[in-house]
């Protein structure tokens, strides 16, 4: 069956504009998590969706950083006035968030900010 | 707060040769447990997992790893080590279903010829 899909693959923008990232997750999957992984900062949790609950936006590093989720399935991470410190891997996941609660990864969406 | 330590950030065997990476936690209760191999320019595929019952489980690709409580630790292994294994593997811990999952820092496996 199909996994979890990201677009785009690739994303280069100037520093300043503001950027969408999209993940479908694998479908039957209440629960959609983001990530960014960097040279830095390791893999961090970013903000997490559960059906019709609340976002838990606890990772979310500043306030140009929000997320969406549509009815229920496709996500869309939105970075505002980007900057340099943006520029990661920025990678989905979703999973039945019934235990154990196994994530299932996409290919992720490597930003560049100039 | 949950977090994890893989204290090896780089790890070189050879071909054939057995491999054991390091994992430590720290959570209070017993997590759910995991470990990820990322492949260069790739996402997270997952090994296996641990929740409860056997400490030994059982994953993809002929790898295992042992849940030791006492240790706080959750080490993988895998008999003999193939070419194809050279990744870069990343334990994780959940505090409960449904939870975020919190990363070691990875650590890269090269395999020499």
């Amino acid at each position: 069956g199909a996994g979890v899909s990201q677009s785009p693959s690739n994303k280069v923008t100037e520093k300043g504009k503001d950027v969408e990232l999209r993940c479908d997750p694998i479908s039957g999957h209440t629960a959609l998590y983001w990530y960014r992984q960097s040279l830095g900062q390791g893999l961090e949790f970013l903000i997490y969706f559960q059906g019709n609950s609340a976002p838990d936006k606890s990772g979310l590093p500043s306030d140009r950083f929000s997320a969406e989720r549509t009815g229920g399935s496709v996500s869309t991470l939105t970075i505002q006035r980007t900057q340099q410190e943006d520029s990661a891997v920025y990678l989905c996941a979703s999973s039945t968030g019934l235990a154990p609660n196994e994530q299932y990864f996409g290919p992720g969406t490597r930003l560049t900010v100039t | 707060a949950q977090s994890v330590t893989q204290p090896d950030i780089h790890i070189t065997v050879s071909e054939g040769a057995s491999l054991e990476l390091r994992c430590n936690y720290s959570y209070g209760a017993t997590p759910y447990l995991f470990w990820y191999v990322q492949s260069p320019g790739q996402g997270l595929q997952l090994l296996l997992k641990y929740f409860s019952g056997d400490t030994l489980v059982q994953g993809i690709k002929g790898f295992e790893a042992e849940f030791k409580r006492s240790q706080s630790s959750f080490n993988l292994r895998k008999p003999s080590v193939h070419w194809s294994d050279a990744a870069e593997y990343f334990c994780a811990v959940g505090a409960y279903a449904g939870n975020m999952l919190t990363f070691g820092g990875g650590t890269r496996l090269m395999v020499k010829p």
